[in-house]
Protein backbone atom coordinates (compact mmCIF):
# COMPACT_ATOMS: atom_id res chain seq x y z
CA UNK A 1 0.00 0.00 0.00
CA UNK A 2 1.31 2.81 -1.34
CA UNK A 3 1.77 5.85 1.74
CA UNK A 4 1.30 9.73 2.28
CA UNK A 5 2.96 11.62 -1.06
CA UNK A 6 3.31 15.01 -0.21
CA UNK A 7 4.56 17.33 -3.45
CA UNK A 8 6.69 18.85 -3.96
CA UNK A 9 9.30 18.16 -1.95
CA UNK A 10 10.94 22.11 -1.73
CA UNK A 11 9.75 24.96 -2.77
CA UNK A 12 11.81 28.61 -2.48
CA UNK A 13 8.78 31.15 -2.94
CA UNK A 14 9.51 35.32 -2.18
CA UNK A 15 7.85 37.41 0.36
CA UNK A 16 4.50 38.42 -0.95
CA UNK A 17 3.86 35.89 -3.60
CA UNK A 18 1.19 32.80 -2.90
CA UNK A 19 1.98 28.93 -2.52
CA UNK A 20 -0.10 25.56 -3.03
CA UNK A 21 1.23 22.34 -1.47
CA UNK A 22 -0.10 18.79 -2.44
CA UNK A 23 -1.13 15.66 -0.37
CA UNK A 24 -2.32 12.44 -1.54
CA UNK A 25 -3.14 10.15 1.83
CA UNK A 26 -3.43 6.39 1.71
CA UNK A 27 -5.83 4.64 -0.33
CA UNK A 28 -8.85 3.91 1.98
CA UNK A 29 -7.80 7.34 4.14
CA UNK A 30 -10.40 10.18 4.29
CA UNK A 31 -9.50 12.30 6.78
CA UNK A 32 -5.89 14.56 5.87
CA UNK A 33 -4.81 16.89 8.40
CA UNK A 34 -1.71 19.24 8.03
CA UNK A 35 0.86 19.99 10.21
CA UNK A 36 3.78 23.08 10.28
CA UNK A 37 6.85 22.40 12.01
CA UNK A 38 9.37 24.98 12.37
CA UNK A 39 12.44 24.72 14.88
CA UNK A 40 10.92 27.84 17.20
CA UNK A 41 7.52 26.42 17.20
CA UNK A 42 8.10 22.28 17.24
CA UNK A 43 4.84 20.27 15.45
CA UNK A 44 1.58 22.21 14.77
CA UNK A 45 -1.68 21.54 13.65
CA UNK A 46 -2.53 23.66 10.98
CA UNK A 47 -6.68 21.75 10.18
CA UNK A 48 -8.27 18.92 9.74
CA UNK A 49 -9.98 17.59 6.34
CA UNK A 50 -12.42 15.11 6.48
CA UNK A 51 -15.63 14.21 3.48
CA UNK A 52 -14.19 17.80 1.72
CA UNK A 53 -15.22 19.73 4.62
CA UNK A 54 -12.70 21.69 7.39
CA UNK A 55 -13.72 20.05 10.66
CA UNK A 56 -10.98 20.92 13.05
CA UNK A 57 -8.15 24.16 12.56
CA UNK A 58 -5.69 24.97 14.56
CA UNK A 59 -4.31 29.03 15.67
CA UNK A 60 -2.98 30.19 12.58
CA UNK A 61 -3.95 33.00 10.36
CA UNK A 62 -6.30 33.12 7.62
CA UNK A 63 -3.70 33.11 5.22
CA UNK A 64 -3.27 29.45 5.89
CA UNK A 65 -6.48 27.69 4.00
CA UNK A 66 -6.84 24.01 2.37
CA UNK A 67 -9.52 21.99 0.72
CA UNK A 68 -10.02 18.19 -0.13
CA UNK A 69 -11.00 16.85 -3.45
CA UNK A 70 -13.54 14.23 -3.41
CA UNK A 71 -10.74 11.33 -3.86
CA UNK A 72 -9.52 12.73 -0.54
CA UNK A 73 -6.49 14.48 -2.08
CA UNK A 74 -5.95 17.26 -0.50
CA UNK A 75 -4.08 20.77 -1.05
CA UNK A 76 -3.22 23.75 1.49
CA UNK A 77 -2.52 26.70 0.51
CA UNK A 78 -0.57 29.92 1.76
CA UNK A 79 -1.05 33.26 0.68
CA UNK A 80 0.78 36.50 1.48
CA UNK A 81 3.78 34.58 2.60
CA UNK A 82 5.94 35.77 4.94
CA UNK A 83 9.57 35.09 6.30
CA UNK A 84 8.24 33.36 8.93
CA UNK A 85 6.05 31.07 7.02
CA UNK A 86 9.67 28.84 6.17
CA UNK A 87 8.50 25.71 7.49
CA UNK A 88 8.19 22.30 7.04
CA UNK A 89 4.94 21.77 6.47
CA UNK A 90 3.58 17.49 6.98
CA UNK A 91 0.52 15.87 5.68
CA UNK A 92 -1.02 13.11 7.99
CA UNK A 93 -3.74 10.69 6.85
CA UNK A 94 -5.83 8.79 9.02
CA UNK A 95 -8.59 5.94 9.15
CA UNK A 96 -12.38 7.43 9.99
CA UNK A 97 -15.37 6.27 10.47
CA UNK A 98 -18.53 8.25 10.18
CA UNK A 99 -18.01 11.55 11.38
CA UNK A 100 -15.42 11.09 14.29
CA UNK A 101 -11.97 10.49 13.99
CA UNK A 102 -10.76 7.29 15.38
CA UNK A 103 -8.56 9.33 18.24
CA UNK A 104 -6.97 5.85 19.10
CA UNK A 105 -5.51 5.32 15.48
CA UNK A 106 -2.59 6.41 14.27
CA UNK A 107 -1.50 9.36 11.82
CA UNK A 108 0.22 8.58 8.53
CA UNK A 109 2.97 11.14 7.79
CA UNK A 110 4.64 11.78 4.58
CA UNK A 111 7.79 13.28 3.74
CA UNK A 112 6.59 17.05 4.36
CA UNK A 113 7.32 19.86 1.71
CA UNK A 114 9.84 22.25 2.86
CA UNK A 115 8.75 25.99 2.32
CA UNK A 116 11.84 28.36 2.22
CA UNK A 117 10.54 32.12 1.86
CA UNK A 118 13.30 34.55 1.25
CA UNK B 1 -6.08 21.42 26.61
CA UNK B 2 -3.82 18.47 26.62
CA UNK B 3 -0.17 19.65 26.65
CA UNK B 4 2.71 17.31 26.45
CA UNK B 5 6.34 17.58 28.06
CA UNK B 6 9.64 15.92 26.94
CA UNK B 7 11.98 15.78 29.43
CA UNK B 8 15.79 17.31 27.45
CA UNK B 9 15.85 18.30 24.23
CA UNK B 10 19.14 16.31 24.25
CA UNK B 11 20.20 13.17 25.09
CA UNK B 12 23.36 11.30 24.15
CA UNK B 13 24.12 7.51 24.52
CA UNK B 14 26.20 4.87 24.31
CA UNK B 15 25.95 2.43 21.53
CA UNK B 16 24.95 -0.16 23.23
CA UNK B 17 23.37 1.70 26.49
CA UNK B 18 20.21 1.97 27.62
CA UNK B 19 17.67 4.66 25.94
CA UNK B 20 15.21 6.68 28.09
CA UNK B 21 12.99 9.25 26.25
CA UNK B 22 10.65 10.72 28.79
CA UNK B 23 7.39 12.49 28.05
CA UNK B 24 4.71 13.21 30.64
CA UNK B 25 1.14 15.08 29.33
CA UNK B 26 -1.40 16.60 30.73
CA UNK B 27 -4.89 16.20 30.59
CA UNK B 28 -8.39 15.82 32.46
CA UNK B 29 -8.87 12.19 31.30
CA UNK B 30 -6.13 10.03 29.91
CA UNK B 31 -5.21 10.62 26.06
CA UNK B 32 -4.70 8.45 23.34
CA UNK B 33 -0.22 8.37 23.45
CA UNK B 34 2.02 8.19 20.60
CA UNK B 35 5.83 7.97 19.81
CA UNK B 36 7.02 8.59 16.58
CA UNK B 37 10.71 9.39 15.26
CA UNK B 38 11.47 11.48 12.75
CA UNK B 39 14.82 10.96 10.72
CA UNK B 40 16.78 13.90 8.66
CA UNK B 41 14.54 15.93 6.30
CA UNK B 42 11.78 12.76 6.70
CA UNK B 43 8.34 13.00 7.53
CA UNK B 44 7.31 11.08 10.98
CA UNK B 45 6.99 7.94 11.19
CA UNK B 46 5.20 5.91 14.17
CA UNK B 47 7.42 3.76 16.54
CA UNK B 48 4.12 2.64 19.16
CA UNK B 49 0.93 3.71 20.04
CA UNK B 50 -1.11 3.60 23.63
CA UNK B 51 -4.69 3.13 23.80
CA UNK B 52 -6.32 1.24 26.30
CA UNK B 53 -5.52 -2.52 27.57
CA UNK B 54 -1.71 -3.38 28.26
CA UNK B 55 0.04 -0.19 29.91
CA UNK B 56 3.35 -1.83 28.87
CA UNK B 57 3.04 -0.85 24.91
CA UNK B 58 5.85 -2.25 22.27
CA UNK B 59 7.15 -0.48 19.06
CA UNK B 60 8.96 -0.88 16.20
CA UNK B 61 12.61 -1.46 16.22
CA UNK B 62 12.85 -2.56 19.77
CA UNK B 63 11.36 0.59 21.54
CA UNK B 64 8.86 -0.03 23.94
CA UNK B 65 7.08 2.40 26.18
CA UNK B 66 5.28 2.04 29.51
CA UNK B 67 2.10 3.84 30.45
CA UNK B 68 1.78 5.49 34.45
CA UNK B 69 -1.48 7.17 34.80
CA UNK B 70 -0.70 7.84 38.25
CA UNK B 71 2.72 9.86 36.99
CA UNK B 72 0.49 11.47 33.42
CA UNK B 73 4.16 9.72 32.12
CA UNK B 74 4.92 7.51 28.92
CA UNK B 75 8.45 7.33 28.86
CA UNK B 76 9.87 5.67 25.93
CA UNK B 77 12.83 3.17 26.43
CA UNK B 78 15.14 0.61 24.63
CA UNK B 79 17.89 -1.89 25.86
CA UNK B 80 20.18 -1.47 23.67
CA UNK B 81 20.92 1.39 21.77
CA UNK B 82 22.03 1.34 17.79
CA UNK B 83 24.16 3.84 15.68
CA UNK B 84 20.70 4.17 13.49
CA UNK B 85 18.80 5.00 16.43
CA UNK B 86 19.79 8.50 16.09
CA UNK B 87 16.93 10.89 15.29
CA UNK B 88 14.38 12.85 16.79
CA UNK B 89 11.83 11.46 18.81
CA UNK B 90 8.18 12.82 19.52
CA UNK B 91 5.84 12.17 21.87
CA UNK B 92 2.53 12.78 20.88
CA UNK B 93 -1.17 13.02 22.52
CA UNK B 94 -4.54 13.19 21.27
CA UNK B 95 -8.15 13.20 22.75
CA UNK B 96 -11.11 11.49 22.28
CA UNK B 97 -13.41 14.79 22.47
CA UNK B 98 -12.86 18.11 20.95
CA UNK B 99 -10.73 18.96 18.11
CA UNK B 100 -8.42 15.18 18.08
CA UNK B 101 -6.02 16.68 16.40
CA UNK B 102 -2.18 15.81 17.75
CA UNK B 103 -0.96 17.85 20.21
CA UNK B 104 3.26 16.94 20.01
CA UNK B 105 5.77 17.61 22.44
CA UNK B 106 8.93 19.65 21.84
CA UNK B 107 10.93 16.71 20.56
CA UNK B 108 14.21 15.03 22.02
CA UNK B 109 17.29 14.22 19.34
CA UNK B 110 18.72 11.42 20.48
CA UNK B 111 22.75 11.22 19.42
CA UNK B 112 24.33 8.00 19.63
CA UNK B 113 28.21 7.85 20.20
CA UNK B 114 30.20 4.75 19.48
Amino acid sequence: KAGVTQTPRYLIKTRGQQVTLSCSPISGHRSVSWYQQTPGQGLQFLFEYFSETQRNKGNFPGRFSGRQFSNSRSEMNVSTLELGDSALYLCASSARQGQTPLANTEAFFGQGTRLTVV
Amino acid sequence: AQSVTQLGSHVSVSEGALVLLRCNYSSSVPPYLFWYVQYPNQGLQLLLKYTTGATLVKGINGFEAEFKKSETSFHLTKPSAHMSDAAEYFCAVRMDTGRRALTFGSGTRLQVQP
